[in-house]
């Protein structure tokens, strides 16, 4: 009950494009869902995060769409450039715990 | 401000031994956690410290334990050492323990187990 489910595994997209990671949960719980962006030799980085009381959240190039009812997330990456290839990964925590992580998608956006 | 700095950045050991990390949080963070990742099962909670006090500890054996110092510094140790246990450590800061308190991640130590 404590795992996050994320996919695709892996991405391409040419540059400009839009790449959507969705992630999946099943506890109720969780108040508090981040996506952490990861570069090789890098340890993760917040990109954005969503509480569960709001549908959508924009920041820059970066969209979390949240869908309480499915207990769905997903991340969408607007014009997406070479320098957004990483590995994303999407989170959830409840308040007080410890982050739960799905298990990343590698994000490569061609020139 | 500095980030979160771990040391060593690089490790290599063989099976049997024990190791010990290091994690400085970011300046006025309180809480650090660790979290283990490795490509066949991603990023897994270890434990999260505040104010000298395990809060949370995840699914490890006993071999993993860490603990924190009055100037939140960290560090964890791993004895007896398995080739399994090749991983990067990855420590997070974060100023409180509530939810919503951003973490930040260290660039992580790298162990290899021979």
């Amino acid at each position: 009950q404590q795992q996050v489910k994320q996919s695709p595994q892996s991405l391409i997209v040419q540059k400009g494009g839009i790449p959507i990671i969705n992630c999946a949960y099943e506890n109720t719980a969780f108040d508090y869902f981040p996506w952490y962006q990861q570069f090789p030799g890098k340890g993760p980085a917040l990109l954005i995060a969503i509480r569960p009381d709001v549908s959508e959240k924009k920041e820059g190039r970066f969209t979390i769409s949240f869908n309480k009812s499915a207990k769905q997330f997903s991340l969408h990456i607007m014009d997406s450039q070479p320098g957004d290839s990483a590995t994303y990964f999407c989170a959830a925590e409840t308040s007080g715990s410890r982050l739960t992580f799905g298990e990343g998608t590698q994000l490569t956006v061609n020139p | 401000k500095a980030g979160v700095t771990q040391t060593p950045r690089y490790l290599i050991k063989t099976r049997g031994q024990q190791v010990t990390l290091s994690c400085s949080p970011i300046s006025g963070h309180r809480s650090v956690s660790w979290y283990q990742q490795t490509p066949g099962q991603g990023l897994q909670f270890l434990f999260e410290y505040f104010s000298e006090t395990q809060r949370n500890k995840g699914n490890f054996p006993g071999r993993f334990s860490g603990r924190q110092f009055s100037n939140s510094r960290s560090e964890m140790n791993v004895s007896t050492l398995e080739l399994g246990d090749s991983a990067l450590y990855l420590c997070a800061s974060s100023r409180g323990i509530r939810s919503y308190n951003e973490q930040f991640f260290g660039p992580g130590t790298r162990l290899t187990v021979l």
